[in-house]
């Protein structure tokens, strides 16, 4: 079946441009998952849904992250004034309970 | 709150080696999940394990395999006769099981070479 899927899978902004992330996780999956990945680093973790309920908003870094989801299905990741420093790769992934979650291609975020 | 711990940050073996990458986790929870994703150049995170933990036996899978020790809180995952296409950046990560708190918390990666 479809996997999760991500777009757009690349996007260049201006520094202090909005810019919405969409992920589209595999149907029927309960939980979902945002992450950051910088050049060379490691998965940091930004937002955990339940359903369309965010039980974990700690890793959002500033309130210019925002993050909603709708039907248990589609969900938005919100960057609002972009800056430089958030140019990386955003993952998005999903789980059915105690599985191990998918993950979608990524959005290739730059900021210039 | 959970950790995880990759203490290897990069490592190089001469093609046809074994390697070790190490995984050790924190969390007071006793029942929880742990994984392993590989992330090869292209970028994507490939799913390689899951492993509850109730579940103590070591697994093989090809010439992976996976040491699974609660007492030492560590998920080690050894590649047995390296080839060129495992070079990658692997990940350790590790989810509890409680329904409405499910973050998944992920080791900063090992990168992995595998020299021709």
């Amino acid at each position: 079946g479809a996997g999760v899927s991500q777009s757009p899978s690349n996007k260049v902004t201006e520094k202090g441009k909005d810019v919405e992330l969409r992920c589209d996780p595999i149907s029927g999956h309960t939980a979902l998952y945002w992450y950051r990945q910088r050049l060379g680093q490691g998965l940091e973790f930004l937002i955990y849904f339940q359903g369309n309920s965010a039980p974990d908003k700690s890793g959002l870094p500033s309130d210019r992250f925002s993050a909603e989801r709708t039907g248990e299905s589609v969900s938005t990741l919100t960057i609002q004034r972009t800056q430089q420093e958030d140019s990386a790769v955003y993952l998005c992934a999903s789980s059915f309970r105690d599985r191990e979650p998918d993950f979608g291609p990524g959005t290739r975020l730059t900021v210039t | 709150a959970q950790k995880v711990t990759q203490a290897q940050t990069e490592i190089s073996v001469v093609e046809k080696e074994d390697v070790t990458l190490d995984c050790v986790y924190e969390t007071r929870d006793t029942t929880y999940y742990l994984f392993w994703y590989k992330q090869p150049p292209s970028g994507e995170l490939v799913f390689l394990i899951r492993r509850n933990s109730f579940d103590e036996q070591n697994e093989i899978s090809g010439r992976y395999s996976w040491n699974f020790q609660k007492s030492t809180s560590s998920f080690n995952f050894t590649i047995t006769a390296s080839q060129v296409v495992d070079s990658a950046v692997y990940f350790c990560a590790l989810r509890i099981a409680n329904f409405g708190n499910e973050k998944l918390t992920f080791g900063t990666g090992t990168r992995l070479t595998i020299i021709p």
